[in-house]
């Protein structure tokens, strides 16, 4: 079946670059999301990418997508405190799995000050 | 409604007593989805309805759970004999899912479960 994985945890300091890292094992994947979830929230979309796309950029985010090696991270430039949070990584299949998405554990990014 | 809703937003039952957690999804959304958040799991998926389709129950961890969509719309999470394991947060979401684009779902704020 699908697999999404990550790395649990992220630290950096204010102004600094974050990158969160993230792979996945269906070669089928149509979309790839990333999103966020802010404490005793539900999760709220940040982007997407389409799979044959190896690059989206919005703002201070950047997406990069290598299909080869079924690896996605997701850089936020700038990151602030406000930036802290778990940021989900998720793929939705081709054919009959195409409505439904897998998401990773999540990665908890704090960032201090 | 402008969101998904989720009542109630805080549950704490006794282990073996039954819970119902609800969701409203956003108005028109074809897709209706329940996840599970626990600690050290990540984002389980459990439950997803799509139209009149038969849903994709893959995800459900026992026959303790249930879950029912009446009129396309709003859904029904059930939990039968409820254990101590079963403490998490359950997140519904609702997308419009196309044969094609990306399936963006909206996240309802959850409805955290504890069983003592």
């Amino acid at each position: 079946g699908e697999d999404v994985e990550q790395s649990l945890f992220l630290s950096v300091r204010e102004g600094d670059s974050s990158v969160i890292n993230c792979t996945y094992t269906d070669s089928s994947s149509t979309y790839l999301y990333w999103y966020k979830q802010e404490p005793g929230a539900g999760l709220q979309l940040l982007t997407y990418i389409f799979s044959n796309m190896d690059m989206k950029q919005d703002q201070r985010l950047t997406v990069l997508l290598n299909k080869k090696d079924k690896h996605l991270s997701l850089r936020i430039a700038d990151t602030q405190t406000g930036d802290s949070a778990i940021y989900f990584c998720a793929e939705n299949g081709g054919g009959t799995s195409y409505g439904k998405l897998t998401f990773g554990q999540g990665t908890i990014l704090t960032v201090h000050p | 409604g402008a969101g998904v809703s989720q009542s109630p937003s805080n549950k704490v039952t006794e282990k073996g007593k039954d819970v119902e957690l609800r969701c409203d999804p956003i108005s028109g959304h074809t897709a209706l989805y329940w996840y599970r958040q626990s600690l050290g799991q990540g984002l389980e998926f459990l439950i997803y309805f799509q139209g009149n389709s038969a849903p994709d129950k893959s995800g459900l961890p026992s026959d303790r759970f249930s879950a029912e969509r009446t009129g396309g719309s709003v859904s029904t999470l059930t939990i039968q004999r409820t254990q101590q394991e079963d403490s998490a947060v359950y997140l519904c979401a609702s997308s419009l899912v196309g044969t094609s684009g990306a399936n963006v779902l909206t996240f309802g704020a959850g409805s955290r479960l504890t069983v003592l």
